[in-house]
C-alpha cells in the first residue's frame, strides 16, 4: 500500500508566479489536511478537504492561496502570485473515513518545498 | 483554541542511554487524541506513538512509551536504548474530537543521539 505522495519534492518559484502542489492520499483515504512548515517551526494545520468538499479552511490565508480534492485525481493547493514569505514546506496528510475522520491517525507525505525567488 | 508547548528546543542523549522529552498542552475538551511525530533529517513526517484522552493506560511502541497525565495536561515521550536513528526533530501534536480533525502541533525539541 503506497503512502501518501506528493510531487512536486521541490519547486522554484520567483514572485508574482503560481504555485500547485499536488497530493495523492493514501489509498482508501477519504480525508486529506494540508500543513505548512516554516523554517525552524512546527506544522500549522491550512485546510481539512473530503472529497469535493473543504471541511475546514481556518488555517488558509484569505487571499492567493486555495485547495481542491476533486472527484477524481490529486488534492491540489494552489497559491498565485506567490512572495517570499511563502516559502515553506508544504505537507499533506490522509486518514482513512472513519466518523468524519474523528481520531483518525493522519499519515505524512514527505513534503513539497516551496522556493520563491 | 488548544496550544501545544515542548519547552526543550533541543536535547541531547548518548547511544543506549533513556531521554524524556516534555510536552504540555492547554485545552478545554475533555476527550482527545494526543500523538508523538518525528521529523528525521529527510523532513518526513513519521508517527512515533498515540493516545486517546479517555484511555488511563500510557500507549507503548516497542522503545518509545509517554507518561499521560491528563490532569496536568502533560504527555511526555520516552524513548528508552537511545539509537543513532532517533535523531530527529520529535514534534508532540494534539486533536480534538469531532468534525475538525486537524493536529496542532507545538514548535519540536530537536534530539541529538551521540556515540
Amino acid at each position: 500500500n503506497a503512502g501518501v505522495m506528493q510531487n512536486p519534492r521541490h519547486l522554484v518559484r520567483r514572485r508574482g508566479q503560481e504555485a500547485r502542489l499536488r497530493c495523492s492520499p493514501m489509498k482508501g483515504h477519504s480525508h486529506v489536511y494540508w500543513y505548512r512548515q516554516l523554517p525552524e517551526e512546527g506544522l500549522k494545520f491550512m485546510v481539512y478537504l473530503q472529497k469535493e468538499n473543504i471541511i475546514d479552511e481556518s488555517g488558509m490565508p484569505k487571499e492567493r492561496f486555495s485547495a481542491e480534492f476533486p472527484k477524481e485525481g490529486p488534492s491540489i493547493l494552489r497559491i498565485q502570485q506567490v512572495v517570499r514569505g511563502d516559502s515553506a514546506a508544504y505537507f499533506c496528510a490522509s486518514s482513512p473515513p472513519g466518523l468524519a475522520g474523528v481520531g483518525e491517525t493522519q499519515y505524512f507525505g514527505p513534503g513539497t518545498r516551496l522556493l520563491v525567488l | 483554541a488548544q496550544t501545544v508547548t515542548q519547552s526543550q528546543p533541543e536535547m541531547s542523549v548518548q547511544e543506549a542511554e533513556t531521554v524524556t522529552l516534555s510536552c504540555t498542552y492547554d485545552t478545554s475538551e475533555n476527550n482527545y487524541y494526543l500523538f508523538w511525530y518525528k521529523q528525521p533529517p529527510s523532513r518526513q513526517m513519521i508517527l512515533v506513538i498515540r493516545q486517546e484522552a479517555y484511555k488511563q493506560q500510557n500507549a507503548t511502541e516497542n522503545r518509545f512509551s509517554v507518561n499521560f497525565q491528563k490532569a496536568a495536561k502533560s504527555f511526555s515521550l520516552k524513548i528508552s536504548d537511545s539509537q543513532l536513528g532517533d535523531t530527529a526533530m520529535y514534534f508532540c501534536a494534539f486533536m480534538k474530537t469531532g468534525t475538525a480533525s486537524k493536529l496542532t502541533f507545538g514548535t519540536g525539541t530537536r534530539l541529538q543521539v551521540t556515540l
